[in-house]
């Protein structure tokens, strides 16, 4: 069955840390993934997506996300965080041609101003 | 643009009461999907309605949970009787349809407690 890891359940950081949530799934065909966000009282929100091509992606808010196939994974990045980014991160995963997304648990991060 | 809207934001219920959430999508999406999220764990895919059919209802928990799509515009999701293991937060998502894939966006959810 279909499964997203994310390794870090709360994470803690100061302003202009760099930070890196993990992601890893188990699935062995073509998929599409994605990171969302949550922040307090809001819907979740699409950070950035990859469908294929370049394994980098780049979203929105300074966020960035690698695919690397061979590890299955799709770990977050952000080179310098802000109060801001206080949020639930959620990454998750699904076939192409269908939105029936297999999500993580979320990551809860909190920005220390 | 209107986004996908969720009512009631929050509700409290007694067990074996009935509650009905219902979602209004994004105007023209015809796809709209029900996710739901308990407490401390992962968001699960609950069904799927393309405009009035339901596409697949394989994340339904059990027969307590009916999802209806009259009409093909708003969704309810009716739990009768509730139970204290339904407490969690129910998303509505919506999409128009992309080969590729796309982009579906979420409601705010409606958060549920079953007391």
């Amino acid at each position: 069955a279909q499964s997203v890891s994310q390794h870090n359940h709360h994470v803690i950081l100061s302003e202009a840390a760099s930070l890196e949530l993990g992601c890893n799934y188990s699935y062995g065909g073509t998929v599409n993934l994605f990171w969302y966000v949550q922040y307090p009282g809001q819907h979740l929100q699409l950070l950035l997506k990859y469908f294929s091509g370049d394994p980098l992606v780049k979203g929105i808010k300074g966020f960035e996300a690698e695919f690397i196939k061979s590890k299955f994974s799709f770990n977050l990045r952000k080179p310098s965080v802000q109060w801001s980014d206080t949020a639930e991160y959620f990454c998750a995963v699904g076939q192409p041609g269908t939105y029936k997304y297999i999500f993580g648990t979320g990551t809860r991060l909190k920005v220390l101003a | 643009e209107a986004g996908v809207t969720q009512f009631p934001s929050h509700s409290v219920i007694e067990k074996g009461q009935t509650v009905t959430l219902r979602c209004d999508p994004i105007s023209g999406h015809d796809n709209l999907y029900w996710y739901r999220r308990v407490m401390g764990k992962e968001i699960k895919f609950l069904l799927h309605f393309v405009k009035e059919s339901k596409q697949d209802e394989s994340g339904m928990p059990n027969n307590r949970f009916l999802a209806e799509r009259t009409g093909g515009t708003y969704s309810t999701l009716k739990v009768q009787p509730a139970e204290l293991e339904d407490s969690g937060v129910y998303f509505c998502a919506s999409t128009t349809w992309a080969p590729g894939g796309n982009t579906i966006y979420f409601g705010e959810g409606s958060w549920l407690t079953v007391v």
